[in-house]
């Protein structure tokens, strides 16, 4: 069974759109770490945010944010505003420190953001 | 710092062929590790390495190989190529997994005819 699932394969929107990624994640452990990374055409993987099980503020940075949900198992992100620099494949990874020694990546959505 | 480096960027070998990818950290981190990334398939995880002379397997370890002698390198090798490990490989590095998180390199392109 897919551990971390990202429903949504392609997104495209117009520029200065408000776009959600969506993240849902399946774990038995209380203690797990949640993570997106950023995969623009250039092909390298750029760390955006890191999140632990009991911290479940939410988190805002400049145009990006995230939803962070344990009664849903989700862990969505939100663009504001985007722009054609945000045009990227978005993963989103699941670990489990008390179970395991690796990352459970999504598929990844691929954002195509037209000006 | 140069974070983590791969060599080469781009490869192309003949099926049969065997051939190491480099990778490598100047961030004296503990943990590193190996993933392959396929079309539509995400990344993952081929071998990891939670220090010098400690490595285990991960979810598609079958035809590679690795070792880590020091901290700083985390070779993976590919013992006899074949056209299903055409992919994109990556290397990444954590001071302290799986708290913490994983900083990736460029990638290594490879195909395998």
């Amino acid at each position: 069974a897919q551990k971390v699932t990202q429903a949504q394969t392609e997104i495209s929107v117009v520029e200065k759109e408000d776009v959600t990624l969506d993240c849902v994640y399946e774990t038995r452990d209380t203690t797990y770490y949640l993570f997106w990374y950023k995969q623009p055409p250039s092909g390298e993987l750029v760390f955006l945010i890191r999140r632990n099980s009991f911290d479940e503020q939410n988190e805002i940075s400049g145009r990006y944010s995230w939803n962070f949900q344990k009664s849903t198992s989700s862990f969505n992100f939100t663009i504001t505003a985007s722009q054609v620099v945000d045009s990227a494949v978005y993963f989103c990874a699941l670990s489990e420190p008390p179970t395991g020694n690796q990352f459970y990546f999504g598929t990844g959505t691929s954002l195509t953001v037209i000006p | 710092n140069a974070g983590v480096t791969q060599t080469p960027k781009f490869q192309v070998l003949k099926t049969g062929q065997s051939m190491t990818l480099q990778c490598a950290q100047d961030m004296n981190h503990e943990y590193m590790s190996w993933y392959r990334q396929d079309p539509g398939m995400g990344l993952r995880l081929i071998h990891y390495s939670v220090g010098a002379g400690i490595t285990d397997q991960g979810e598609v370890p079958n035809g590679y190989n690795v070792s880590r002698s020091t901290t700083e390198d985390f070779p993976l090798r590919l013992l006899s190529a074949a056209p299903s490990q055409t992919s994109v490989y990556f290397c990444a590095s954590s001071p302290g997994f799986p708290q913490e998180t994983q900083y990736f390199g460029p990638g290594t392109r490879l195909l395998v005819l």
